[in-house]
């Protein structure tokens, strides 16, 4: 079952505009959600991170926002550039330093 | 900051064959190891953790094993592969709740 659901499975932006990733998860244990980043054939990177305390975090052009009531979070990506174009992945984890991971949104950034 | 070293990189195996990828850290000590499998267009499926050396712990009932000789070491085998064995695997480690991930081995098996 899996813990952390991820929508959509991919998506398509033109350069310069927003990339929307959502995931929703069920556990209130969770207190850590991360967001990676996989290029093809490389290792997922950590791209920023949020904890329930926090509605909102922006590092650049990405930000996260968080709504804890509902139990959803999601990534925004503004500016969209070509360079963007990979899969992300979101996370949770409740303390016990497992992450129970989304299935993963594959973002194309056409020029 | 750490670094995480796998190899081989890409490995083609016959159906039966054993398997030995390994996993090596550098920069910390004592980490949280992990080892995780991600089949073509899939997401990541966490196989074993381990928290110190000799402690292993298996998230899902498979055909593979995983050992932790050493603090900065974690090796995933198998003795006999499946075809259902092929796919991305990659190493993590972690200090707090943050996973940092290795480059990942490809492995197809034939």
């Amino acid at each position: 079952q899996q813990q952390v659901k991820q929508s959509p499975q991919s998506l398509i932006v033109q350069k310069g505009g927003i990339s929307i990733i959502n995931c929703a998860y069920e556990n209130t244990a969770f207190d850590y959600f991360p967001w990676y980043q996989q290029f093809p054939g490389k290792g997922p990177a950590l791209l920023i991170a949020i904890r329930p305390d926090v509605s909102e975090k922006k590092e650049g052009r990405f930000t996260i926002s968080f709504n804890k009531s509902a139990k959803q979070f999601s990534l925004h990506i503004m500016d969209s550039q070509p360079g963007d174009s990979a899969t992300y992945f979101c996370a949770a984890s409740k303390g016990d330093y497992k992450l129970s991971f989304g299935a993963g949104t594959t973002v194309t950034v056409r020029a | 900051s750490q670094t995480i070293h796998q190899w081989p990189a890409t490995l083609v195996q016959p159906v039966g064959s054993p398997l030995s990828l390994e996993c090596t850290v550098e920069g910390t000590s004592n980490p949280n190891l992990y080892w995780y499998r991600q089949a073509a267009g899939r997401g990541l499926q966490l196989l074993f953790y381990s928290v110190g050396i000799g402690q292993i712990s298996s998230e899902v009932p498979q055909n593979l094993s995983a050992s932790r000789p050493q603090d900065r070491q974690f090796i995933l085998s198998s003795k006999k592969l499946l075809l259902s064995d092929s796919g991305f695997y990659l190493c993590a480690c972690s200090k707090s709740e943050t996973q940092y991930f290795g480059p990942g081995t490809r492995l197809l098996v034939l």
